[in-house]
């Protein structure tokens, strides 16, 4: 089992580009989450998604952000019109299922870096 | 609402001497509380879970209910469990909430 696998592991954009962060959770597990670490603090939830729904997304900014996580395919977190506050390591984290009794496994993130 | 303080971002010890990161947290109902650690850039790895009650590389934690805290020990501090540790809770399942993290450092 590979785990869960995140690309690119580092991310350069310009203000105002796009920015597409890709999470494949391990096999078997239906349930994904992202979190992000801003430089200097700890990891803030972001959005909780299981296939093709988005279960919790009171974490996210309400503008600019979007995820998904379809049928077949990896979960996407995506970023409209990046800006400098946005650089930060990006986490994803998978369980087979709810939290709750189970074990959630990360990946090794993605740092995102707006210049 | 379900919060985890860490009230120490950066701990330093000697190596030999004991350990403790502190976790609070605030939760209505019964909460599912973790510890996680993460060495230098990373991924985060399970460290220890309070409902398994084991013992991983040394370290220990104790739900405390009434004081609202999971804090995280180990009699003698290594130098390589030098990292960034965080505390988390589930509360009802859904996904885990952190803390801010303690940085660890273990002087020689």
């Amino acid at each position: 089992n590979a785990g869960v696998m995140q690309n690119p592991r580092h991310l350069v954009r310009r203000r105002g580009q796009e920015a597409r962060l890709r999470c494949s959770p391990m096999k078997g597990h239906s349930h994904v989450y992202w979190y992000r670490q801003l430089p200097e603090e700890g990891l803030k939830f972001m959005v909780y998604l299981q296939k093709e729904n988005i279960i919790d997304e009171s974490g996210m900014p309400k503008e600019r952000f979007s995820a998904e996580f379809p049928k077949e395919g990896p979960s996407i977190l995506r970023i409209q019109q990046v800006v400098r506050g946005d650089s930060a390591a990006y986490f994803c984290a998978s369980s087979p299922r709810q939290v709750s009794g189970n074990t959630i496994y990360f990946g090794e993130g993605s740092w995102l870096t707006v210049v | 609402a379900q919060r985890v303080t860490q009230p120490e971002k950066l701990l330093s010890v000697f190596k030999g001497a004991p350990v403790e990161l502190k976790c609070n947290y605030s939760y209505s109902g019964s909460p599912e509380l973790f510890w996680y650690v993460q060495y230098s850039r990373q991924r985060l790895q399970l460290l220890l879970r309070h409902i398994s009650r084991e013992s991983i590389k040394g370290f220990t934690a104790d739900l405390n209910k009434g004081e609202t805290s999971f804090h995280l020990k180990k009699p003698f501090a290594q130098e390589e469990d030098s990292a960034m540790y965080y505390c988390a809770l589930s509360g009802g399942g859904r996904w885990l909430t952190f803390g801010e993290g303690t940085q660890l450092t273990v002087n020689p």
